[in-house]
């Protein structure tokens, strides 16, 4: 079982540039969450799907959308994006009131 | 959402003392998790409080969760160099899906 991957490990983007992460999990979870790192900061987190066919908003949304393709991929999209969008983005994946697995991490960073 | 503090930011110890981080809340929490992330990976969970009063040990490690279950402490008896990374509480949200995690405290251990 490879738990939580996410593709890719590394980018760089300039400013206005559009650019999908992509997370996937086989450990069957219904939930799957991304969220952002910032030195400082903590775990912050951009949106989550509860189950199959929903989303929804978490502390810092904007700028990002996501889609839960289906129970096993939830991607997250920057349209456009800026230098302040810089940062680690992990996926995970989890059960509600249990323990969540996060992926390797995406390091972002935006000209 | 069921924000938490956590304190200190940094803690610089030598091998052997005793390192304590702080988790507190204004609001009853329904349990509190606790991840470790080592420099450069992703955040992993480490354990679960859910009853008032709670402590759990894993090996140096104590977890305790306070009669209010409003704070929670993480303990490491005689620090290693293996113990170096940021640790993590995290809260459940009010929609019971989503954690709200805290800032971190940095450990670093010198020999």
């Amino acid at each position: 079982n490879a738990g939580v991957t996410q593709t890719p490990k590394f980018q760089v983007l300039k400013t206005g540039q559009s650019m999908t992460l992509q997370c996937a999990q086989d450990m069957n979870h219904n939930s799957m969450y991304w969220y952002r790192q910032d030195p400082g900061m903590g775990l912050r987190l951009i949106y989550y799907s509860a189950s199959e066919g929903t989303t929804d908003k978490g502390e810092v949304p904007n700028g990002y959308n996501v889609s839960r393709l289906n129970k096993r991929e939830f991607s997250l999209r920057l349209e456009s994006a800026a230098p302040s969008q810089t940062s680690v983005y992990f996926c995970a994946g989890g059960a509600g009131l249990l323990e969540q697995f996060f992926g390797p991490g995406t390091r972002l960073t935006v000209l | 959402g069921q924000q938490v503090m956590q304190i200190p930011q940094y803690q610089h110890v030598q091998e052997g003392e005793d390192f304590t981080t702080y988790c507190n809340s204004s609001t009853t929490l329904s349990n509190i998790q606790w991840y470790k992330q080592r420099p450069g990976g992703h955040p992993v969970f480490l354990i679960q409080l859910v009853k008032s009063g709670e402590v759990k040990k894993q090996k140096r490690l104590t977890f305790q969760f306070g009669e209010a279950k409003k704070n929670s402490s993480l303990h490491i008896t005689a620090t290693q160099t293996t113990d170096v990374g940021t640790y993590f509480c995290a809260a459940i949200t009010n929609s019971g899906y989503a954690l709200n995690f805290g800032k971190g405290t940095s450990l670093l251990v010198t020999p």
